[in-house]
């Protein structure tokens, strides 16, 4: 089983809809984060969470909602989809008591396109 | 603050032929430095990693070395196959920063036999 699940693994909706993305990993690691990969951008941080208490804004997070359920579950939300917002979310963990080599490992990827 | 450069595909390779991606990268701590994989769609996949200067990093026949006087880590690989199509990214973590990850747009490797 994979350690970073992530569903829906592919969503079409319409601008204007409520759409939630979630994650789940079984790594048992505090820190998770959300991408957001476009051609040509690679990939930008939208949100991050520390622990179940801790969450802070990346590089992009107008426009996005995150909440952290638990320690393995990390879920984004968009309140109201746009076009632009059509992309591929990754989801991501990180073990911090791995420093100074810490690794970030990946879910597979959630394609959203909104329409 | 930190970002990543990385140099710009797509890259199309003969089978066994030499590849090299560049890499350079600021940062505002002393960082440690990654190249990640994704395969055709994947996630993407740690493929080596260095956290001092100096350190080469090596995985599955590529090798990429901590240069931090050019601030640069190239990544390397002596005879490519067709197995290695994927996008590559460099990419970057610093302390200061809570290990947040900042990364390049990707190369794109395509090796045709």
């Amino acid at each position: 089983d994979a350690d970073v699940t992530q569903t829906p693994r592919n969503r079409i909706t319409k601008t204007g809809k409520r759409i939630m993305l979630e994650c789940s990993q079984t790594k048992g690691h505090d820190r998770m984060y959300w991408y957001r990969q476009d051609p040509g951008l690679g990939l930008r941080l939208i949100y991050y969470s520390f622990d179940v208490k801790d969450i802070n804004k990346g590089e992009i997070s107008d426009g996005y909602s995150v909440s952290r359920q638990a320690q393995a579950k990390f879920s984004l939300s968009l309140e109201s989809a746009i076009p632009n917002q059509t992309a591929l979310y990754f989801c991501a963990t990180s073990d911090p008591s791995g420093y100074p080599t810490d690794t970030q490992y990946f879910g597979p990827g959630t394609r959203l396109t909104v329409l | 603050g930190n970002s990543v450069t990385q140099m710009e595909g797509p890259v199309t390779l003969s089978e066994e032929a030499f590849l090299t991606i560049n890499c350079t990268y600021t940062a505002t701590g002393y960082p440690s430095l990654f190249w990640y994989v994704q395969y055709p769609g994947e996630g993407l996949q740690l493929l080596l990693k260095a956290t001092k200067a100096d350190d080469k990093g090596s995985n599955k026949g590529f090798e990429a070395t901590y240069r931090k006087e050019t601030t640069s880590f190239h990544l390397e690989k002596g005879s490519v196959q067709v197995s290695d199509s994927a996008v590559y990214f460099c990419a970057l973590s610093t302390r200061d920063t809570g290990n947040q990850f900042y990364f390049g747009t990707g190369t794109s490797l395509t090796v045709i036999p």
